[in-house]
């Protein structure tokens, strides 16, 4: 069973850039799997940041950009504040109707 | 404006069964693709299950066959039916739309969630 793989946890400084990734235990991330990214802070509903790879949601800052780096898809935030605290999920479409979350990545800055 | 409001969640004991609702305004279900997708302690986001333009509906493995979702347009509202419950179901759930596009065949393609409701706390607990 493919598996979609998120880096446990991270962390940057303030004003920092950090990449995270979204990748498949078998086989490279391609843009028809429709990469998304969504933040998720505690006791709030997720947002959505990213969709079809690299488009950004309505209202989300230019500091959040998505992208295919290699085998992956990537999540990058520039200009790291700290609200940016919290976890991220990707989703990838795999075929047949599922929808997979990665395991999600918790993002520390400091 | 598009809103999504999650009901039906509560304590229910091991075996039980519960049916959550979401009820959407600003855009009709009939028309869209739907999901569900619950976020359980100490875990990450799990997509659950969806329910297509045309009725088709697509579930995660580790529900098929316990879970069944369901709309009612006249109600403008999904439905997550829940069924032999046991503590690895304790989470919040989120009725999620799903934005699509049409191929070059004219088929609805899926691509991500853009809308999400607050959540619907299900605890299974005896």
């Amino acid at each position: 069973q493919t598996v979609v793989t998120q880096e446990p946890s991270l962390s940057v400084s303030p004003g920092g850039t950090v990449t995270l990734t979204c990748g498949l235990t078998s086989g490279s991330v391609f843009t028809n799997f429709y990469p998304s990214w969504y933040q998720k802070t505690p006791g709030q509903a997720p947002r959505t940041l990213i969709y079809n790879t690299n488009s950004r949601s309505s209202g989300v800052p230019d500091r959040f950009s998505g992208s295919i780096l290699g085998t992956k898809a990537a999540l990058t935030i520039t200009g790291a504040q700290a609200d940016d605290e919290c976890h991220y999920y990707c989703v990838l479409h795999l075929g047949s109707g599922q929808r997979v979350f990665g395991g999600g990545t918790k993002l520390t800055v400091l | 404006e598009v809103q999504l409001v999650e009901s039906g969640g509560g304590v229910i004991q091991p075996g039980g069964s519960l049916r959550l609702s979401c009820a959407a305004s600003g855009f009709t279900v009939f028309a869209n693709y739907m999901s569900w997708v619950r976020l359980a302690p100490g875990k990450g986001l799990q997509w659950v299950s969806a329910i297509s333009a045309d009725d088709t509906t697509h579930y995660a493995d580790s529900v098929k066959g316990r879970f069944t979702i369901s709309r009612d347009n006249s109600k403008n509202t999904l439905y997550l039916q829940i069924t032999s419950l046991t503590a690895d179901d304790t989470a919040v759930y989120y009725c999620t739309r799903e934005e699509y596009y049409f191929d070059r065949s004219g088929y609805r393609v899926p691509y991500y969630f853009d809308f999400w409701g607050q959540g619907t706390l299900v605890t299974v607990s005896s």
